[in-house]
């Protein structure tokens, strides 16, 4: 049964700072893996899907790397602004489960 | 383009009663999901259509649950009777295809006293 870590489980930074999430999965037979924020009393907002096929996908100031082999995944974010203050989930499609699998997130605060 | 939409946005019922919870996937979406967030628990699965069809209802919690997606549009889920386990809040999501970006409705919070 797939199950999706996420490390850490807060994190709180200045503004301007880089800063990395991590998340790891036990089954590397993914499809893929996808990153979601959401933001208190809201739905999930997809920031990036990455296939098993890719290595990173990018957007904005957002880069996700994946390596199967490990069964990781990091959340790069660039420069951080108060308004990326969210809670961050990344989850896996496959692995021999339907649907997604969820880690329990990564609450995120950025000081102004 | 509209996105996923959930209805209603809460929900508080007692012990015993019955509620259902409405997903509009987005457009051309054959594929949805019922998701389900307890208190200090990660998003779990519920099941997954396609279409009109139920491919996978392995994460549904017991036979109190019921979901339809009649002619393969909007979906229900229904709880009857409700018991206080079931509070958390209820997602949908929809996507092309199964391993496609999925994208989630703002979520029901269903509270059950």
């Amino acid at each position: 049964k797939q199950e999706v870590t996420q490390i850490p489980a807060a994190l709180s930074v200045p503004e301007g700072e880089n800063l990395v999430l991590n998340c790891s999965f036990t089954d590397s037979a993914i499809y893929n893996l996808q990153w979601f924020r959401q933001d208190p009393g809201k739905g999930l907002t997809s920031l990036l899907l990455i296939q098993s096929s890719q290595r990173e996908q990018t957007s904005g100031r957002l880069n996700a790397s994946l390596d199967k082999s490990s069964g990781r995944s990091t959340l790069y974010i660039a420069a951080s602004q108060p308004g990326d203050s969210a809670t961050y989930l990344c989850a896996s499609w496959g692995g021999g489960a339907d649907g997604l699998t969820f880690g329990k997130g990564t609450h995120l605060i950025i000081q102004p | 383009e509209a996105g996923v939409t959930q209805f209603p946005s809460h929900s508080v019922i007692e012990k015993g009663q019955t509620v259902t919870l409405r997903c509009d996937p987005i457009s051309g979406h054959d594929n949805l999901y019922w998701y389900r967030r307890v208190m200090g628990k990660e998003i779990k699965f519920l099941l997954h259509f396609v279409k009109e069809s139920k491919q996978d209802e392995s994460g549904m919690p017991n036979n109190r649950f019921l979901a339809e997606r009649t002619g393969g549009t909007y979906s229900t889920l229904k709880v009857q009777p409700a018991e206080l386990e079931d509070s958390g809040v209820y997602f949908c999501a929809s996507s092309h295809g199964t391993g496609f970006e999925a994208f989630f409705g703002q979520g029901t919070r269903l509270t059950v006293v």
